[in-house]
């Protein structure tokens, strides 16, 4: 069965540092790749996907992830991260037997301290 | 052009009652999914709706209903409510061929 892991609870950086949010998959196939976040009392607002193509996705606020196919990881990633980043941060994946239905991660709450 | 549309946005119901929740989906999408996200945890995948039918489902109970109009708009029954099944609810739509789904902010249902 397919799946998404994000070993960290919670990443905490400093405004203008690199951020890094981590996520390893598991699927049969080629796998469809999606990032989201949540803000607080707020729905899933899409960051980015990788589908196939280029490894390295770019998305939405400067955010970008980059997909390694050997090491079966999606990591999110940020040049500079901003106070404003600090939410709650998704890793999913198509499930194989259905397009519709996603398959989320546990999430990451991360937090960028000024 | 409107995002996904959820309605309500809060909602109070006592254990046993059955609540409705509703979706309208982005425009140009015909394929509407539920999920249900509890506290602390990540959206786990009630069902999908397209054309007018529940296509595929995850792993809730019968309890859990739903409809899809000929609009693409869905709504989510849910019968004998529990505690357990306060959450917020999320509507996801997408259009048929294509991967972009689209979620609306989601309905707060809490039960006392």
């Amino acid at each position: 069965a397919q799946s998404v892991a994000q070993p960290e609870d919670q990443v905490n950086v400093a405004e203008g540092n690199p951020l890094t949010v981590k996520c390893t998959y598991s699927v049969s196939g080629n796998p469809y790749l999606f990032w989201y976040v949540q803000y607080p009392n707020r729905g899933l607002q899409f960051l980015l996907k990788y589908i196939t193509g280029d490894n390295l996705v770019k998305g939405s606020y400067g955010f970008e992830a980059e997909f390694n196919k050997s090491q079966t990881s999606f990591h999110l990633k940020k040049p500079s991260a901003l106070v404003s980043d600090s939410a709650l941060y998704f890793c999913a994946v198509r499930d194989e037997s259905s397009a519709s239905k996603i398959i989320f991660g546990s999430g990451t709450r991360l937090s960028i301290r000024p | 052009d409107a995002g996904v549309t959820q309605s309500p946005t809060h909602l109070i119901k006592t254990r046993g009652q059955q609540v409705t929740l509703r979706c309208s989906p982005k425009s140009g999408h015909d394929t509407v999914s539920w999920y249900q996200q509890a506290l602390g945890q990540g959206p786990q995948f009630i069902f999908q709706y397209y054309e007018e039918e529940e296509r595929q489902r995850g792993n809730f109970p019968d309890r859990f209903s739903g409809h899809q109009f000929p609009n693409y708009s869905s709504e989510l029954n849910v019968n004998a409510l529990l505690l357990g099944d306060s959450a917020l609810y999320l509507c996801a739509s997408r259009s048929q061929g294509h991967y972009g789904y689209t979620f609306g902010s989601g309905t707060r249902l809490t039960v006392v």
